[in-house]
């Protein structure tokens, strides 16, 4: 069966510091990936998405960046925090290879709070 | 991608049936209607998903009109534990083209004793 896996589950970084959020998918070969953040009482904003290695569209402008150095894992970046870039963070991925869907499977997420 | 509009809140009761309703006016051939449940610091989890007319699993039902202008989805006898937020996304299959997912604001469900 297919696994997400997303770490850490909770982060404070001072502002200006850097960032490595990585995840890591499971049982599935070729699966587009997406990172979303949300704030508080908010919906989800997708920030990047990926339909293959090294293949990466970002959806926001921010200080934000994101790579897939292998088919499996996506990992959201950041060289120096704001303030604003507090929020919870998701991954999830799509692409069941037995056939097309609409289903995404998110990962548990990462709560960042930038101090 | 067709862009969703449905209520911020809805506040119900147990066992009562809720019906949160979709708007897509802009729904293209090939778009599906999916919708998805999110409890507070969780993701998002696959409710269902439909092209036409009815469908129906062991969580909910998607009713979807012939225009598919709209879709309402339809919780049978709600408990405590169905209080989360419902999204209404529309969009082609993802498997195709890398197609996004991009959600709406939501629904905020409350359910009360």
């Amino acid at each position: 069966s297919q696994t997400i896996h997303q770490w850490p589950a909770t982060l404070v970084q001072p502002v200006g510091s850097p960032l490595s959020l990585e995840c890591t998918v499971e049982g599935t070969s070729n699966p587009n990936l997406y990172w979303y953040r949300q704030a508080a009482g908010r919906g989800l904003q997708l920030l990047f998405y990926s339909v293959g290695i090294g293949q990466i569209s970002s959806e926001v402008p921010q200080n934000l960046s994101a790579s897939r150095p292998q088919d499996r894992q996506f990992i959201l970046s950041s060289k120096k925090l704001l303030l604003s870039d507090s929020g919870f963070y998701l991954c999830a991925w799509s692409g069941e290879g037995e056939g097309d869907s609409t289903e995404a499977f998110f990962g548990q997420g990462t709560r960042l709070t930038v101090v | 991608l067709a862009k969703t509009t449905q209520p911020i809140s809805m506040d119900s009761y147990e066992g009562q049936e809720v019906n949160i309703t979709c708007s897509h006016n802009n729904i293209a051939t090939n778009d599906y209607i999916t919708w998805y449940q999110q409890f507070p610091s969780q993701g998002p989890r696959f409710i269902i998903q439909g092209y036409k007319t009815k469908v129906t699993n062991e969580v909910a039902s998607l009713f979807i009109p012939a225009d598919r202008k709209s879709s309402t989805l339809s919780l049978p006898r709600v408990s405590l534990s169905d209080t989360a937020v419902y999204y209404c996304l529309v969009g082609g299959l993802i498997k195709a083209a890398g197609n996004k997912l991009t959600f709406g604001g939501g629904t905020r469900v409350l359910v009360k004793p």
